[in-house]
């Protein structure tokens, strides 16, 4: 099993619509969550991070966390043909300084 | 930003012949990191560093070694580099508040 876990997809949605993105996490140990955006031939960008139980928002977008069910989610809403990219979960374990990655999930915004 | 760069940004070399790759950064982090990326692998880490001299294996580490002499400087070396190490490599740095991760622009590697 590996540590962080990702629907492949493709995900797709029509523009205008929300768009969610999960993620599921094994390491308990894990204290920090982040997604991070990727289009193709270019590296990760940071979207947001999230460390504390519930909701966090920044403009579009919607970050979830339930450490009980060991669950992150991304929520993108008034989805953009900009948004097309692969979404990428990663885990952070301060004790070891590890960072994990999920293998990202494709999401496709539809005219 | 983080003030990351990587080098070379891309190489091809043959079977057989070492290759270093060099992340370089202006800030001081502590911690540092190169993964791998393939189709369906998503981001693997290869090694990492959480000071200088001080570094440890991730998960796909065979076949490469590291380096840190100092803060500013990571080097990955391929000491004998095969067709399995095509691959984009990436550098990351945690920042020093522990909430952000920082990428370089990448490193692209063909083995032939």
């Amino acid at each position: 099993q590996k540590e962080v876990e990702q629907n492949s997809g493709p995900l797709s949605v029509p523009e205008g619509a929300i768009a969610s993105l999960n993620c599921t996490y094994s390491d308990r140990g894990s204290q920090s969550f982040f997604w991070y955006r990727q289009y193709s031939g270019k590296s990760p960008e940071l979207i947001m991070f999230i460390y504390s139980n519930g909701d966090k928002e920044d403009g579009r977008f919607t970050a979830q966390l339930n450490k009980a069910s060991q669950y992150v989610s991304l929520l993108i809403r008034d989805s953009q043909p900009s948004d097309s990219a692969t979404y990428l979960c990663a885990s952070y374990t301060g004790t070891a300084s590890k960072l994990t990655f999920g293998t990202g999930t494709r999401l496709q915004v539809t005219l | 930003d983080a003030g990351i760069t990587q080098s070379p940004r891309h190489k091809v070399t043959e079977t057989g012949t070492p290759v270093t790759l060099r992340c370089h950064q202006t800030e001081n982090h502590r911690y540092m990191y190169w993964y791998r990326q393939d189709p369906g692998h998503g981001l693997r880490l290869i090694h990492y560093s959480y000071g200088v001299k001080d570094t440890d294996k991730g998960e796909v580490s065979d076949g490469y070694s590291v380096s840190r002499s100092k803060t500013e400087d990571f080097l990955l070396t391929l000491e004998s580099a095969t067709s399995s190490q095509t691959s984009v490599y990436f550098c990351a740095i945690l920042g020093n508040s522990g909430n952000t991760i920082y990428f370089g622009e990448g490193s692209w590697l063909t083995v032939v």
